[in-house]
């Protein structure tokens, strides 16, 4: 089964530009998680979707937002980029399925990456 | 929320020696996973460890969801076992997809 997929796995950008940055998930799996990681405040959680829709939501501005599409891939986009915004995006995903009509918890599976420089 | 803390921030080892790193959580979890992040930035799954002791290879872990704390064995270190570990515990019992990552241990093994 091929694994988490992340494109651009780099990218340079200015202050004020946006981006776009994509996932796809393991193939069945319908949970898609994206994560920040900087030097300085380690791995933060940025959001969550699940069968298009946004389940959880981390404590970033409103300029940092995402989708999701039937096919389960995964979006997310910066607008007005900020030095600050330079780091590592992770994706992750998993199968989460629901156990007695909650969701249920299950083991979360990583992208390489994308690599964002704001200059 | 949940809050995750490694210890220690820094290890450096012999090549060969064993090592444990540790993990310990706020709150009572439900499952806990073990990763290794690569050169790359890649996070590599080492474990899923709710409770119990999994194994393997060189590598072990061992949850004790009771008195919430998770430790991660490494015995005989090679070079390829340098980088950084992290833990991560879902946090709340109405989050699915959000994982609370610990600090990380980075590890250096040297030949």
């Amino acid at each position: 089964k091929a694994g988490v997929t992340q494109t651009p796995r780099y990218l340079i950008k200015t202050r004020g530009q946006q981006v776009t940055l994509s996932c796809s998930p393991i193939s069945g799996h319908r949970s898609v998680s994206w994560y920040q990681q900087t030097p300085g405040q380690g791995l933060q959680f940025l959001f969550e979707y699940f069968s298009e829709t946004q389940r959880n939501k981390g404590n970033f501005p409103g300029r940092f937002s995402g989708r999701q599409f039937s096919n389960s891939r995964s979006e997310m986009n910066v607008s007005t980029l900020e030095l600050g915004d330079s780091a590592l995006y992770l994706c992750a995903s998993s199968s989460t399925g629901t156990s007695g009509g909650n969701p249920s918890r299950s083991e979360q599976f990583f992208g390489p990456g994308t690599r964002l420089t704001v200059l | 929320g949940i809050q995750v803390e490694q210890s220690p921030p820094d290890l450096i080892l012999q090549e060969g020696a064993n090592s444990t790193l540790r993990c310990n959580f706020s709150d009572s979890v439900n499952n806990l996973q073990w990763f290794h992040q690569n050169p790359w930035g890649q996070l590599i799954n080492l474990f899923y460890i709710p409770s119990g002791t999994k194994q393997n290879g060189r590598l072990s872990a061992t949850t004790v969801a009771t008195e919430r704390y998770s430790l991660l064995y490494i015995s005989s270190s090679q070079t390829t076992d340098s980088g950084v570990y992290f833990c991560a515990a879902p946090s709340g019992s109405g989050n699915t997809g959000k994982l609370i990552f610990g600090q990380g241990t980075t590890l250096q093994v040297k030949p």
